[in-house]
């Protein structure tokens, strides 16, 4: 079982390009989340879903977009990277809000 | 915003020395998680603490939960070079969302 997967694992990008950042998991997890880690600043929840069909604006959602079409995978979008999204992404899901939180390799983004 | 502080954000220590690393707020939390990181990879679960005053301990590693629920510390006795990681509290509080902390990066050297 490969548990929370993230692809791709590095990208730079340059201002105003978009992409998207995909996580995929084989828990049958019903919560997914997606975070950002920034030196000093510990994880910072950027969307989450509940469930397949489902997201929700986490603690810095601005700039990003999510979606949940399946289950096993969550979506997230940058429409017009900017420097500021420079950052590693991970990716992570649980069985539930109060359970533990199981976390994918993340996504180291570079933003020129 | 709930915010959760470490300190320290760095320590550098021998092989066989101890240390405590400490997650503070002015909130209370339902509950406290402490997760290690690895570099490349993502944070993993150690432990979860859910009651006030509450210790566990796992191996060499010793975590407790404040009185008053708004703190935590985690204690490593004889540190070894496998402990190296960044060292994350999370705290779970409105809406059962986690918070974590700012993070303390450790390296345990030979």
């Amino acid at each position: 079982n490969a548990g929370v997967t993230q692809t791709p694992k590095f990208r730079v990008l340059k201002t105003g390009q978009s992409m998207t950042l995909l996580c995929a998991q084989d828990m049958n997890h019903e919560y997914m989340y997606w975070y950002r880690q920034d030196p000093g600043m510990g994880l910072r929840l950027i969307h989450y879903s509940v469930g397949e069909g489902t997201t929700a604006k986490g603690e810095v959602p601005d700039g990003y977009n999510v979606s949940r079409l399946k289950k096993q995978n969550f979506l997230l979008g940058l429409e017009s990277a900017a420097p500021s999204q420079t950052s590693v992404y991970f990716c992570a899901n649980s069985a539930g809000p109060s359970y533990e939180q199981y976390f994918g390799p993340g996504t180291r983004l570079t933003v020129t | 915003t709930q915010l959760l502080e470490q300190s320290p954000q760095f320590l550098s220590i021998q092989e066989g020395e101890n240390l405590t690393v400490y997650c503070n707020s002015s909130s209370v939390f339902s509950s406290l998680q402490w997760y290690r990181q690895e570099p490349g990879e993502g944070p993993v679960l150690l432990v979860t603490v859910v009651t006030g005053g509450e210790v566990k301990k796992l191996k060499r590693l010793t975590f407790q939960f404040g009185d008053a629920r708004k703190d935590s510390s985690l204690h490593i006795t004889a540190a070894q070079p496998g402990d190296t990681g960044l060292y994350l509290c999370a705290g779970r509080g409105t809406a059962s969302k986690l918070t974590f902390g700012t993070g303390t990066r450790l390296q345990v050297t030979l």
